[in-house]
C-alpha cells in the first residue's frame, strides 16, 4: 500500500536555527497538509496545501513557518527561527481530496 | 467552529471483551468523521470514515463505528478487543470541500490479558 514518508525521523536544533522537514505524499494524492502533536497534546492542524497554494492555516502557522512543493514529489515545512515551543511530533499527510488523510510517521522535532 | 471531544483520556478492557470508544462533534452541517489508531512512535492510521449514507460504517481491524445525528456522536466498537488494539484513538471531524480535519484529544487503550 502506498505510504508517506517523512525524512528526517529525528531532528534536533538549535533555538533560533532553520529546520525544513520534508515529506513525500502519496503519488496521486494532490492534496497535502502539515500537523503537529506536542507531547501528551491534541494532534493540531497547522496548514493545508492545494493546487501550489495554501488553502487554510491555523492561528499556529505564523510568519515563521512556510510550505513548498519544491518538485513534483516533495511537501516541505519550514520553520525560519526555532522556539522552544516548537519541538513537538510533525506530521505530514496527504489525500485525494475526501479529507481521509494518509499520515507519514512523524518528525520529531528538538528544540535546544 | 468545528470541535470533537472524546471523554475518556483512558481505558482498559480485558483481552476478548467489547469495546466502545466515545466521540462527540460540534458542528452545524453534516459532518465528515474519522477515526485514526496511533501506535507508539508511529503515524495516524485511519480506521474507518463516515461521509453519508448508511450510519454504521465498518473499518479496519474490525472495527466499526456508528453515527448518530441526534447525539451528535461517532462512537467506535469493536466485539472482541485483542492485546495488538493496544494504542491510542483519535476521532476527527471535517466538512464537505474543507480543507482540514480536527481531531479529538485521543483516548489511550489498554488491553490487559
Amino acid at each position: 500500500e502506498p505510504e508517506v514518508t517523512q525524512t528526517p525521523s529525528h531532528q534536533v536544533t538549535q533555538m533560533g536555527q532553520e529546520v525544513i522537514l520534508r515529506c513525500v505524499p502519496i503519488s496521486n494524492h494532490l492534496y497535502f497538509y502539515w500537523y503537529r502533536q506536542i507531547l501528551g497534546q491534541k494532534v493540531e492542524f497547522l496548514v493545508s496545501f492545494y493546487n501550489n497554494e495554501i488553502s487554510e492555516k491555523s492561528e499556529i502557522f505564523d510568519d515563521q513557518f512556510s510550505v513548498e512543493r519544491p518538485d513534483g514529489s516533495n511537501f516541505t515545512l519550514k520553520i525560519r527561527s526555532t522556539k522552544l515551543e516548537d519541538s513537538a511530533m510533525y506530521f505530514c499527510a496527504s489525500s485525494q481530496g475526501n479529507l481521509a488523510l494518509h499520515f507519514g510517521n512523524g518528525t520529531r522535532l528538538t528544540v535546544t | 467552529a468545528q470541535s470533537v471531544t472524546q471523554p475518556d483520556i483512558h481505558i482498559t478492557v480485558s483481552e476478548g471483551a467489547s469495546l466502545e470508544l466515545r466521540c462527540n462533534y460540534s458542528y452545524g452541517a453534516t459532518p465528515y468523521l474519522f477515526w485514526y489508531v496511533q501506535s507508539p512512535g508511529q503515524g495516524l492510521q485511519l480506521l474507518l470514515k463516515y461521509f453519508s449514507g448508511d450510519t454504521l460504517v465498518q473499518g479496519i481491524k474490525g472495527f466499526e463505528a456508528e453515527f448518530k445525528r441526534s447525539q451528535s456522536s461517532f462512537n467506535l466498537r469493536k466485539p472482541s478487543v485483542h492485546w495488538s488494539d493496544a494504542a491510542e484513538y483519535f476521532c476527527a471531524v471535517g466538512e464537505e470541500y474543507g480543507n482540514k480535519l480536527v481531531f479529538g484529544a485521543g483516548t489511550i487503550l489498554r488491553v490487559k490479558s
